[in-house]
């Protein structure tokens, strides 16, 4: 069956600008999480949607948001783009969230310039 | 909060030895455990998982890991590696319904010919 799908795999915007990613998870996954990726910091969990709702924020600014849709599919979007924000966007989905597996997409790769 | 320690940022092996790469955590209670490995510039896959049971766990391409609550540390092993091997691999963790996947800083594995 197909994995998780992320869109697109590579985005250049400028600063303040804003930005929508996409990520369509394996079939029948209710949850979607994503997580961003630097050099420095590491990976870091931004959110998770469970059912259109979601379910637990990590730490981030409210810049950050997202959202799910009713066939599980979800968007994340970041406003007012700042450098920092230049990272690997990784999304990953599971059946029902914590306690069972995570599939990983590729990763959408944002530079902010 | 719960966190996740890779003490080695990189090891270098030679093809056909053995490898082991060391994973803590800090966590109040037993969590879920996992080892997932990425290749530059892609998503992540997941190797293997500890939920419960058997403290030994099988994953796929050869690799294994046990966990053991007394030392808090869940480590990977590969009795012999190959070129392929060659890549990033992440310890995470994750329980109590807040966080999401607590990750580690990573390891990068060289593997010498």
């Amino acid at each position: 069956k197909a994995g998780v799908t992320q869109t697109p795999r590579y985005l250049i915007k400028t600063r303040g600008q804003q930005v929508t990613l996409s990520c369509s998870p394996i079939s029948g996954h209710r949850s979607v999480s994503w997580y961003q990726q630097t050099p420095g910091q590491g990976l870091q969990f931004l959110f998770e949607y469970f059912s259109e709702t979601q379910r637990n924020k990590g730490n981030f600014p409210g810049r950050f948001s997202g959202r799910q849709f009713s066939n599980s599919r979800s968007e994340m979007n970041v406003s007012t783009l700042e450098l920092g924000d230049s990272a690997l966007y990784l999304c990953a989905s599971s059946f029902q969230g914590e306690g069972t597996e995570a599939f990983f997409g590729q990763g959408t790769r944002l530079t902010v310039v | 909060a719960q966190s996740v320690t890779q003490p080695d940022i990189h090891i270098t092996v030679s093809e056909g030895a053995s490898l082991e790469l060391r994973c803590n955590y800090s966590y109040g209670a037993t969590p879920y455990l996992f080892w997932y490995v990425q290749s530059p510039g892609q998503g992540l896959q997941l190797l293997l998982k500890y939920f419960s049971g058997d403290t030994l766990v099988q994953g796929i391409k050869g690799f294994e890991a046990e966990f053991k609550r007394s030392q808090s540390s869940f480590n990977l092993r590969k009795p012999s590696v190959h070129w392929s091997d060659a890549a990033e691999y992440f310890c995470a963790v994750e329980g109590g319904g807040a966080d999401g996947l607590t990750f580690g800083k990573g390891t990068h594995l060289i593997i010498q010919p």
